[in-house]
């Protein structure tokens, strides 16, 4: 079993769906990032979060630590939000490595 | 300024070249990273440099070698690789180091070995 899994693996919606991408991790975390990955680029911190929840325009990040659960929840989506979310923790035995989810690829239909 | 840049974005090299990838941040950070992405696959960390001095390196072959000149730069160079070398190759950044920081990465070099 991973340290951290995401679910759906893949994502389709149409435009203007509300979506949720969850993580689940099984170790100790200090934070849990979630990152966007576009095709053939690089990669964007969306948020960093060891309690309670964020905000950032559309996305929302939430944490439970007693459940060891995140999600992640984008309202009002949009085809520019087509892109591969993953989630990461970090904290456990290495200071600098993280723990990286598989990724959720996401589609959003006009 | 937010953004690590990367060059090239693409390479191609043979098993014989000598190359090298090229990251700089200007935004202060005093930790930055090399990592290898597979296609489909989430980033594996290679090389970690904090404060100038490579404070991990995950393991990797020789034929890779980082070198952090400064604060603001970081380099890998490539040497005798092998077709399995071939990857998405990502520089990022953070404040001091540590998996409690937020990363900001650069949009990589896509590295195809022939």
């Amino acid at each position: 079993k991973n340290e951290v899994e995401q679910s759906p693996q893949n994502l389709t919606a149409q435009e203007g769906e509300f979506i949720t991408i969850n993580c689940s991790y099984s170790v100790g975390i200090s934070a849990l990032h979630w990152l966007q990955q576009h095709p053939g680029g690089g990669i964007v911190s969306l948020f960093m979060l060891s309690s309670g929840k964020k905000k950032h325009g559309r996305l929302i990040a939430t944490i439970n630590i007693q459940e060891k659960h995140s999600s992640l929840h984008i309202t009002a989506s949009h085809p520019r939000d087509s892109a591969v979310y993953i989630c990461a923790v970090g904290g456990g035995d290495s200071n600098y490595q993280l723990i990286w989810g598989a990724g959720t690829k996401l589609i959003i239909k006009p | 300024d937010t953004e690590v840049t990367q060059t090239p974005k693409h390479l191609v090299m043979g098993m014989t070249n000598k190359k090298s990838l090229k990251c700089e941040q200007h935004m202060g950070h005093r930790a930055m990273y090399w990592y290898k992405q597979k296609a489909k696959k989430p980033p594996e960390l290679m090389f970690v440099y904090s404060y100038e001095k490579l404070s991990i390196n995950e393991s990797v072959p020789s034929r890779f070698s980082p070198e952090c000149p400064n604060s603001s730069l970081l380099n890998l160079h490539l040497h005798a690789l092998q077709p399995e070398d071939s990857a998405l190759y990502l520089c990022a950044s953070s404040w001091g180091g540590g998996a409690n920081e937020k990363l900001f990465f650069g949009s990589g070099t896509q590295l195809s070995v022939l």
